[in-house]
């Protein structure tokens, strides 16, 4: 199976703007989805497809994705940001899906 | 709307069924999946049912998991046998995306499940 590689951790001030990103051959040919998990709580789902926001999810997380490397953007990130955030996209068979390590991130 | 249900302690080489109640839509209808995260760690995808009875598994659980899901009752089902410690996580179960179908958009606040003697 595929597989999707973050970085363990990233950090920002407060106000400012921090790309998390994920990497993974499936990427060629899958979308990769965008998961916010805070502690205690479940996952949600923060950005889909081609730079979908689910309803509810504020305008300042933004997608893209270039070749292998897909990107969650937060721009004017803000203390309720701090989180872990999750990559996932299908793997390569198409019927599999994976996750990527998860990328902590701290607002300073 | 999703809840999961049966969690617990269970020995290892035990069995346990999940269950995954939904409202708010027709589980039957829909692509479900289920998604554990072993104490201290990150998401790790398990399995998943498309239309019908179509499945697939991840190889760590290949073998033992079984999905399932009813229509009557709109609910989800794992059955986990041979359990391992290594089984031990919070399982949830979630909706693949109707309209952008590799995304997981409905989850539920998840169940957990300790394998130990």
């Amino acid at each position: 199976s595929s597989e999707l590689t973050q970085d363990p951790a990233v950090s920002v001030a407060l106000g400012q703007t921090v790309r998390i990103t994920c990497q993974g051959e499936n990427l060629r040919h899958y979308y990769a989805s965008w998961y916010q998990q805070k502690p205690g709580q479940a996952p949600i789902l923060v950005m889909c497809g081609i730079n979908n926001r689910p309803s509810g999810i504020p305008d300042r997380f933004s997608g893209s994705s270039s070749g292998h490397t897909a990107s969650l953007t937060i721009t004017g990130t803000q203390a309720e940001d701090e989180a872990v955030y999750y990559c996932n996209s299908r793997d390569s068979s198409g019927n599999y899906w994976v996750f990527g390590g998860g990328t902590s991130l701290t607002v300073l | 709307h999703l809840v999961e249900s049966g969690g617990g302690l269970v020995q290892p080489g035990g069995s346990l069924r999940l269950s995954c109640a939904a409202s708010g839509f027709t589980v039957s209808n829909n692509y479900m999946t289920w998604v554990r995260q072993g104490p201290g760690k990150g998401l790790e995808w398990v399995s998943v049912i498309y239309s019908g009875t179509t499945a697939f598994y991840a190889d760590s659980v290949k073998g033992r998991f079984t999905i399932s899901r009813d229509k009557a009752r709109n609910t989800l089902y794992l059955q986990m046998n041979s359990l391992r410690a290594e089984d031990t996580a919070v399982y949830y179960c979630a909706r693949v995306s109707p309209t952008t179908d590799d995304a997981f958009d409905v989850w539920g606040p998840g169940a957990m499940v300790t394998v130990s003697s």
